[in-house]
């Protein structure tokens, strides 16, 4: 069964620095690819997503998303980051084989130091 | 905009103790989910469902049951609610073919 590895559990950052969050699924086919965002004390939000086309995806808040389908990878990035972007990210994998539900990392934590 | 509820934010439940966790949405979804939310494991899909009266198991199913008798209504239920149940349940709900999920407030359960 498809599987999804987020590699960092927690990142810890200062203002303006850049990020880069890892997220690799087991095994390709036709996937879908998400990344949803949980703010502190609110509910899980989609940030980004990829369907087909250009595997850059921009989402909201200035992140982007780029899907390399040879390495099975689906990472998340901001050029800069503020600290309101403190939050826990989650990486999601909907493969056409599993119907519609989606599989999910195991989430990272991402702590911006003012 | 996709609106999920969850009946309560808060809940505290003694042990053994018959616990309903009830989810509407508003945008006529086919498929509803119930996940719980735990530090260093992420979601994990409880039970899900395709359509009214329909319902599937999720990678952890045991010691949940789940309703649906109208197609925005999925209601989680813990027939005998313990303390390893303890944990943040979420709700949510898509259209088909995988087009992403829109999730509720959740539900915070504590069991005591």
């Amino acid at each position: 069964a498809q599987s999804v590895s987020q590699h960092n559990h927690h990142v810890i950052l200062s203002e303006a620095a850049s990020l880069e969050l890892g997220c690799n699924y087991s095994y390709g086919g036709t996937v879908n690819l998400f990344w949803y965002v949980q703010y502190p004390g609110q509910h899980l939000q989609l940030l980004l997503k990829y369907f087909s086309g250009d595997p850059l995806v921009k989402g909201i808040k200035g992140f982007e998303a780029e899907f390399i389908k040879s390495k099975f990878s689906f990472n998340l990035r901001k050029p800069s980051v503020q600290w309101s972007d403190t939050a826990e990210y989650f990486c999601a994998v909907n493969d056409y084989n599993q119907g519609g539900k989606l599989i999910f990392g195991q989430g990272t934590e991402l702590s911006v130091k003012p | 905009d996709v609106k999920v509820t969850q009946s309560s934010r808060y809940l505290v439940k003694r042990t053994g103790e018959k616990v309903f966790l009830e989810c509407v949405q508003d945008m006529d979804h086919e498929n509803m989910f119930w996940y719980r939310q735990d530090p260093g494991l992420g979601l994990r899909l409880i039970y899900f469902s395709y359509d009214v009266k329909m319902k599937e198991k999720g990678d952890i199913p045991e010691g949940y049951s789940v309703s649906r008798e109208k197609k925005e209504r999925f209601s989680l239920i813990l027939e005998s609610a313990s303390t390893n149940q303890t944990s943040m349940y979420l709700c949510a709900s898509s259209p088909p073919y995988g087009q992403g999920e829109y999730f509720g407030p959740g539900t915070r359960l504590t069991v005591t």
